[in-house]
């Protein structure tokens, strides 16, 4: 079974540049959850899909984050324009249940924004 | 607010026993949860605690108390390939129970 996947693996832009990070969950998991980790800290929550629906999207830093997820499949999170303290590194993730204890992560997009 | 305490980094030798704390505070407790990363890996599901008491999984156990706000993960007989960063994750009712994560616990594994 395919896990949780990312693309890119690195990105390195511009600022004020745009960047779209792809996520592809494992097959069947309805809940899909972006995190972002700045350097050195901790992880961060961001937005939690449910199927196609944004569930909770309260970690979102600013209007220049968005995330889609058409059809409840695969999601994408796109940052426009970027910033430097958009630096970091992205994963995704992926469970079953909405309140399940195991969530799935990918490898991580590493963002850097010069 | 949140907030979730963890030491930045411990040392240890193959071979022994590794304890890593974590305390939280937070509101609607929920449950805690391990997650293991290696450098430039996806962090991977470790251990659940929802109620007090110990869970055992192999060499790896977690350990909760609810009434101190305090777990931790034990690692028994290390082995070089337990280097790694490890994270405790709360999930709470003011969260909105999401993941709410601790900076991550260096473990440096010695010969």
């Amino acid at each position: 079974e395919a896990g949780v996947t990312q693309f890119p693996s690195h990105s390195v832009i511009e600022k004020g540049q745009t960047v779209t990070l792809r996520c592809d969950p494992i097959s069947g998991h309805d809940n899909l959850y972006w995190y972002r980790r700045v350097m050195g800290k901790e992880i961060k929550f961001l937005l939690h899909f449910v199927k196609e629906s944004k569930q909770d999207e309260s970690g979102m830093p600013n209007n220049r984050f968005l995330a889609e997820r058409t059809g409840g499949t695969y999601s994408t999170l796109k940052v426009q324009p970027a910033e430097l303290e958009d630096s970091g590194v992205y994963f995704c993730a992926s469970s079953q249940t909405d309140r399940n204890t195991e969530a799935f992560f990918g490898q991580g997009t590493r963002l850097t924004v010069v | 607010g949140q907030s979730l305490e963890q030491p930045s980094e411990v040392t240890a030798v193959e071979g022994a026993i590794v304890q890593i704390n974590c305390t939280y505070q937070t509101s609607g407790f929920y449950g805690l949860s391990w997650y293991q990363q290696h450098d430039g890996g996806a962090p991977t599901f470790l251990s659940y605690n929802g109620l007090d008491g110990l869970e055992e999984t192999g060499r790896f156990s977690s350990f909760l108390s609810r009434s101190d706000s305090y777990g931790y993960l034990l690692l028994q007989e290390l082995q070089m390939k337990d280097s790694a960063s490890y994270f405790c994750a709360v999930r709470a009712l003011d969260s909105n129970y999401q993941l709410i994560w601790g900076a991550g616990t260096k473990l440096i594994i010695k010969p």
